[in-house]
């Protein structure tokens, strides 16, 4: 595809919920990020993928989140038994390699737990 | 700790006055410093980054170590400037990006 693609656009999931959410990167791009981004403020690193090895997800809020890309390109964020504080955009990213190439956004996964 | 802070949450301009949208951050070691833009509707984008010292659309940010700062500016403000931008640290190639809380900025035609 043309750029990073993120579904559903939007969400509304009852309090206890499990929800997914999905991210397809570029084609061909190494780095996957996952990030929360709450109401008015900047996003929220949550996990990192090189290809199919989740380098880094200390910025996983509990242990009701969990990350995956078992291919090595599409990536699937769970969160499980959803909390009305897990209301926020998720927004995924994709890069060639690292930081030192441009991380292209997806439009992002509006959650919201009622 | 890695911090970016954004003191401006909210800042307005009239065109054609310089506009400087202001970065700071706390790293112990040598940072990759960016700026991300999100224009309305549109999804966040890399507006520069300190490594490449170019120009765009008219901005730029210059590194200062000493002051811990990585300000954006520009010398005219145009109303197609207007938009959330984000400040943004990274520890090294491989290590995670890390962002400020956004300043909106509004160009007053």
């Amino acid at each position: 595809g043309a750029g990073v693609s993120q579904s559903p656009r939007y969400k509304v999931a009852k309090r206890g919920q499990d929800v997914a959410l999905r991210c397809d990167p570029i084609s061909g791009h190494v780095s996957l990020f996952w990030y929360q981004q709450a109401l008015g403020q900047g996003p929220e690193f949550l996990t990192y993928f090189q290809n199919e090895a989740q380098l880094d997800k200390s910025g996983l809020p509990s242990d009701r989140f969990f990350a995956e890309r078992p291919e090595g390109s599409v990536s699937t964020l769970k969160i499980q038994r959803t909390q009305q504080e897990d209301s926020a955009v998720y927004l995924c990213a994709s890069s060639l390699f690292g930081v030192d190439t441009e991380a292209f956004f997806g439009q992002g996964t509006r959650l919201t737990v009622v | 700790a890695q911090r970016v802070t954004q003191p401006e949450k909210l800042l307005s301009v009239f065109k054609g006055a310089p506009v400087e949208l202001k970065c700071n951050y706390s790293y112990s070691g040598s940072p990759e410093l960016f700026w991300y833009v999100q224009y309305s509707r549109q999804r966040l984008q890399l507006l520069l980054r300190h490594i490449s010292r170019e120009s765009i659309k008219g901005f730029t940010a210059d590194l200062n170590k000493g002051e811990t700062s990585f300000h954006l500016k520009k010398p005219f403000a145009q109303e197609e400037d207007s938009a959330m931008y984000y400040c943004a640290l990274s520890g090294s190639s491989y290590d995670k990006v890390i962002f400020g809380p956004g300043t909106s900025l509004s160009v007053i035609p």
